[in-house]
């Protein structure tokens, strides 16, 4: 079945730090769906990225879908502490609407 | 609040015993979702219903487990003969049918299997 790969695991910056998660699929993807979930919170939709090469912003945030469509990434500029979290990536599955998730990055800032 | 709210937010039951949890998606949205999520994972699909009618469900799915959405609106997810492999978040999400619509998580419900 699909299956996506993030790294890193885990990652601790200094406020101020950039940071960049990555996450990588063996098969093409239809599209790629950005969560970011707060320690104790549930999963929040960021972004979906269609296109190939497709960039789009948010404030800090930068998301970027490879030009095979088979790994996206997702890059803070200069953390904050309400930055801290597990970011997920999760393409829509190959039959239907479910998503499928990545093991996620957890970022940790320290201030 | 017009959010997906999910009943009970915690649960603890002996192993061997039957539990339910409810869902009541966000009122426009007729797509609802399953997840379950452990430590240090991302969440694993379980279920998917558009309407009434359950269109997906995950071969890792034990027999344990239904899920059912009897009038479009509200699911229960249930459970029985639960098993401590069982503890986990079960989250539901919805969404609308327009494209790749962003799905709309609530905040969860805790099982613990003692």
């Amino acid at each position: 079945g699909q299956q996506v790969m993030q790294i890193p695991q885990y990652q601790h910056v200094q406020e101020g730090e950039d940071f960049t998660t990555y996450c990588n699929s063996s098969t093409t993807l239809s599209n790629i769906q950005w969560y970011k979930q707060r320690p104790g919170g549930h999963p929040v939709f960021l972004i979906q990225l269609v296109k190939s090469g497709e960039v789009k912003k948010q404030k800090r945030l930068t998301f970027q879908f490879g030009e095979a469509k088979k790994n996206s990434s997702l890059h803070i500029t200069a953390t904050q502490t309400t930055d801290v979290g597990t970011y997920f990536c999760a393409p829509r599955g190959e039959y239907g609407n479910k998503l499928v998730f990545g093991a996620g990055t957890i970022l940790r800032v320290k201030s | 609040d017009t959010g997906v709210s999910q009943d009970p937010r915690h649960k603890i039951t002996k192993r061997g015993q039957n539990v339910t949890f409810r869902c009541d998606p966000i009122s426009e949205h007729n797509r609802l979702y399953w997840y379950r999520q452990t430590l240090g994972q991302g969440p694993e699909f379980l279920t998917y219903f558009q309407n009434e009618a359950q269109l997906e469900k995950s071969r890792l799915l034990s027999d344990r487990f239904s899920a059912e959405r009897p009038k479009g609106s509200f699911s229960t997810l249930e459970i029985q003969r639960t098993e401590q492999g069982d503890s986990a978040m079960y989250l539901c999400a919805s969404s609308s049918t327009r494209g790749w619509s962003e799905q709309y998580f609530g905040p969860g419900t805790r099982l613990t299997v003692t």
